[in-house]
């Protein structure tokens, strides 16, 4: 079975642009949740989504958004980046029905704002 | 509102040595746990995790954690290390009934031949 899948693996854009990452889950996965990790601030969570609705959102800005299509995968959308943005933001996916089912991440897209 | 902590951001262990990993938590719910690692440039694999059925949980790779609800505590063990071990660690919290992680910073864990 084919693993969470995150592309591009790496971006290079400027301030003030917009980028959007996305997310293939497994297979049967239905729950997708986003997260962005830094040297700083470690591992934060942006938000999840099931079923195409956001289930939760953590303390991000309103430029950080999300979405997810009936076939499960998922895009996030960050708008007028700025450089603290720059971070390795990961991708994981879970089957969702079950609360706490374990999360499979995927191996991130290294977001670098210059 | 859930959280963890992990002490002390590098760990060196020689090989063969025991590797102990400390974790401690807050939570106003009973807790779900887990334990991450991540190799270079991967994404995050889950060791084990804790959901209340059994207070000592054996994981992937040789480790093993043990709840203890008196000292809040989630630690991290592997009796032998092994240069593959060389890698990040993280310990993790959910409240039960959501998907939401809350991370502690990580143990970058360093294997000495």
């Amino acid at each position: 079975k084919a693993g969470v899948t995150q592309t591009p693996r790496y971006l290079i854009k400027t301030r003030g642009q917009q980028v959007t990452l996305s997310c293939s889950p497994i297979s049967g996965h239905r729950s997708v949740s986003w997260y962005q990790q830094t040297p700083g601030q470690g591992l934060q969570f942006l938000f999840e989504y099931f079923s195409e609705t956001q289930r939760n959102k953590g303390n991000f800005p309103g430029r950080f958004s999300g979405r997810q299509f009936s076939n499960s995968r998922s895009e996030m959308n960050v708008s007028t980046l700025e450089l603290g943005d720059s971070a390795l933001y990961l991708c994981a996916s879970s089957l969702g029905q079950e609360k706490n089912s374990p999360l499979h991440f995927g191996n991130g897209t290294r977001l670098t704002v210059t | 509102a859930q959280s963890v902590t992990q002490l002390g951001s590098h760990v060196s262990v020689s090989e063969g040595a025991l590797v102990l990993l400390r974790c401690n938590y807050s939570s106003s719910v009973p807790p779900y746990l887990f334990w991450y690692v991540q190799y270079p440039n991967q994404g995050l694999q889950l060791l084990l995790k804790y959901t209340s059925a059994a207070t000592l949980v054996k994981g992937i790779n040789g480790f093993e954690a043990e709840f203890k609800k008196s000292e809040t505590s989630f630690h991290l063990t592997k009796p032998s290390a092994h240069m593959s071990d060389a890698a990040e660690y993280f310990c993790a919290v959910s409240g039960r009934g959501n998907n939401r992680l809350a991370f502690g910073k990580g143990n970058q864990v360093v294997v000495i031949p």
